[in-house]
């Protein structure tokens, strides 16, 4: 089942906050975060086991939330750089990442 | 570091032909998995191989194959070429099996069938 990302898209000026969320509807064993610029591969973010964690580097970190079978990946104080489109990755535990359709972010300066 | 590299970079093939795409993994990373992205879509996990062997499979069918090599190289073959397979094939490199690792993609070839 593939997981289910919102917003689909949103628009933010630079220093703005964002968050963007991720639900599946079965049991998750990892959640990963990709970003992928146009025309370029998609950059990794950040992956969350399950037990409940959350991670962070700089100004994009992610919560996980196991009994909720939902992520969310929150940006703070926004760039111009962080445009592009994020994808989340969800695993089951069967050696299978199934990504959403993304969110597209566009940052105004 | 060597980063991971795809050839082709772009391809056009006809409805019912084959083709052999390639990519060489990162420097020291021994698992490489292979995915489809069709424009506005997030990528589409097909299988990964861990030192040679099928680890995990998406749902494709199976003239969806692919190989690794002692070098952990691989390639993704498609028999049978369909209209709907024309997209981005981006493989990815790890540096263990599972995906519980980074995975560094490489810059995909984009396969257009005709």
């Amino acid at each position: 089942q593939q997981p289910v990302q919102s917003p689909q898209a949103v628009i933010l000026r630079e220093g703005e906050d964002a968050v963007i969320n991720c639900s599946s509807s079965k049991a998750l064993y990892s959640v990963h975060w990709y970003r992928q610029k146009h025309g370029e591969a998609p950059v990794f973010l950040m992956i969350l086991l399950k037990g409940g964690e959350q991670k962070g580097h700089d100004k994009i970190s992610a919560s996980f939330n196991e009994k909720k079978q939902q992520s969310s990946l929150y940006l703070t104080a926004s760039q111009l750089s962080y445009s592009g489109t994020y994808f989340c990755g969800t695993e089951v535990g069967d050696d299978k990442i199934i990504f959403g359709k993304g969110t597209r972010l566009h940052i105004l300066p | 570091e060597t980063g991971v590299t795809q050839s082709p970079t772009h391809l056009i093939k006809t409805r019912g032909q084959q083709v052999t795409l390639r990519c060489s993994s990162q420097s020291g990373h021994n698992t490489v998995s292979w995915y489809q992205q069709a424009l506005g879509q997030g990528p589409q996990f097909i299988f990964q191989y861990y030192r040679e062997e099928e680890n995990g499979r998406g749902n494709f069918p199976p003239r969806f194959s692919g190989l690794q090599f002692p070098n952990y190289s691989s390639e993704l073959n498609v028999n049978a070429l369909e209209l709907d397979d024309s997209a981005l094939y981006l493989c990815a490199s790890s540096l263990g099996q599972g995906l519980t690792y980074e995975q560094y993609f490489g810059p995909g070839t984009r396969l257009t069938v005709t």
